[in-house]
Order: structure tokens, then C-alpha cells, then sequence
């Protein structure tokens, strides 16, 4: 039962465009939300959070979205570079409990 | 801080035989995971430990896996005996406090042939 789904294995994008990833969650009960990108031969780095109680953060060219009542969020990255290439994963979190929920992930391309 | 390190980085063995990984956490951190990460379901938490003691191990796949932390800089993943279906990066993370910000090794790369 996957309970955070990321339904794009890859997206390519053109450099200095916007670049849109979504995630879809099924579990109510998910309070916290983040995105993790991760290099080839490298561990997942944190980029983003955003808490159930928000629906938009943003940090620089990053921005992710909640969509409660769709159980959907989405980060966007604005402008797209190419140092963007990666594949980025979507986690989700109950609230008081201490793992996080991790999608597929989404291997993102930007072409100059 | 030299981050989460893992051990060894590539690992190659027959079905058979026994695989034991290694990770060495961030100095201070009391949270400690251990992921698997396949094409088809991605990231999956096989176990945590919260000061050394395991707290969730519910996405141990099976009895052939086992995990041990036996001390707060020093933590095992063991596979006895291994299948070829258990090929995949093996992931330590480690946190602070909470489990959001993980911080991630560079993963082990276990082929069994």
C-alpha cells in the first residue's frame, strides 16, 4: 500500500523554465510534508517542508504547495537550472510519529 | 562533521550469503534509519532506533534481516542468508529531536547474484 505516490518517474524541462513535480498522499492523518533531492552515488538531501496547517512555502526558487482537500502538493522550481537535475522524493509524516512516509521519486532533467 | 558514513559503498555476494552494512551516524544525533531503495516502491524505512533502541521495525521485509545499534555512533543491517531479490541501495540516516530533517549517508550498493 503505498500511501505517498509520486506518479511521474521522469519530467524534463528546459532550462530557465518552470519546472512542476507532484506528489499524492491517500493518509489523512499526514501533518508534514517534505521534499528530498538526491544525486547519482549520493544519499537524499533535504530541501523543503511544509506543515498541514499552511498551503504554500517558499524558499528561493523553491516552492511547495499543499492541497489538503486533493491530498496533493507540488514543488516548483523557478527558474529551472541545470544543477536542478535529480531525482526528487516526496515524504509525509503523522503527526507525533517519528519516520517519514517516501514516495517512488520523480528524475528530473533540465536541458540547456 | 564528516556526515552519516556508510560501509562498504558497493557490496557484491552470492545467494547465500551473509551481508552485514554499516553506518556511522552524526555525533549527537539520537534518531537512526535504515532505507531501501528500489525502482519500483522507491524509499522504503525498514527500521528506526530513537538512543539506540529499535523503535519501529515493521518494514523489515523478513527474518533474514536484522539490525542492530549497539552503541550511539554504530549501527548494523544484516541479511542471513541473502536472495538476489534483495539487491538494491541501502540507505543510514540519522536526526536530531525529530525525524524530519534526516540527513543521509551515500547509500550501500548491495548486488546478490
Amino acid at each position: 500500500d503505498q500511501q505517498v505516490k509520486q506518479n511521474s518517474p521522469s519530467l524534463s524541462v528546459q532550462e530557465g523554465r518552470i519546472s512542476i513535480l507532484n506528489c499524492d498522499y491517500t493518509n489523512s492523518m499526514f501533518d508534514y510534508f517534505l521534499w528530498y533531492k538526491k544525486y547519482p552515488a549520493e544519499g537524499p538531501t533535504f530541501l523543503i517542508s511544509i506543515s498541514s496547517i499552511k498551503d504554500k512555502n517558499e524558499d528561493g526558487r523553491f516552492t511547495v504547495f499543499l492541497n489538503k482537500s486533493a491530498k496533493h502538493l507540488s514543488l516548483h522550481i523557478v527558474p529551472s537550472q541545470p544543477g536542478d537535475s535529480a531525482v526528487y522524493f516526496c515524504a509525509a509524516s503523522e503527526e507525533g510519529a517519528q519516520k517519514l512516509v517516501f514516495g517512488q521519486g520523480t528524475r528530473l532533467t533540465i536541458n540547456p | 562533521d564528516a556526515g552519516v558514513i556508510q560501509s562498504p559503498r558497493h557490496e557484491v555476494t552470492e545467494m547465500g550469503q551473509e551481508v552485514t552494512l554499516r553506518c556511522k551516524p552524526i555525533s549527537g544525533h539520537d534518531y537512526l534509519f535504515w532505507y531501501r531503495q528500489t525502482m519500483m516502491r522507491g524509499l522504503e524505512l525498514l527500521i528506526y532506533f530513537n538512543n539506540n533502541v529499535p523503535i519501529d521495525d515493521s518494514g523489515m521485509p523478513e527474518d533474514r534481516f536484522s539490525a542492530k545499534m549497539p552503541n550511539a555512533s554504530f549501527s548494523t543491517l544484516k541479511i542471513q542468508p541473502s536472495e538476489p531479490r534483495d539487491s538494491a541501495v541501502y540507505f543510514c540516516a540519522s536526526s536530531f529531536l525529530r525525524a524530519y530533517e534526516q540527513y543521509f549517508g551515500p547509500g550501500t550498493r548491495l548486488t546478490v547474484t
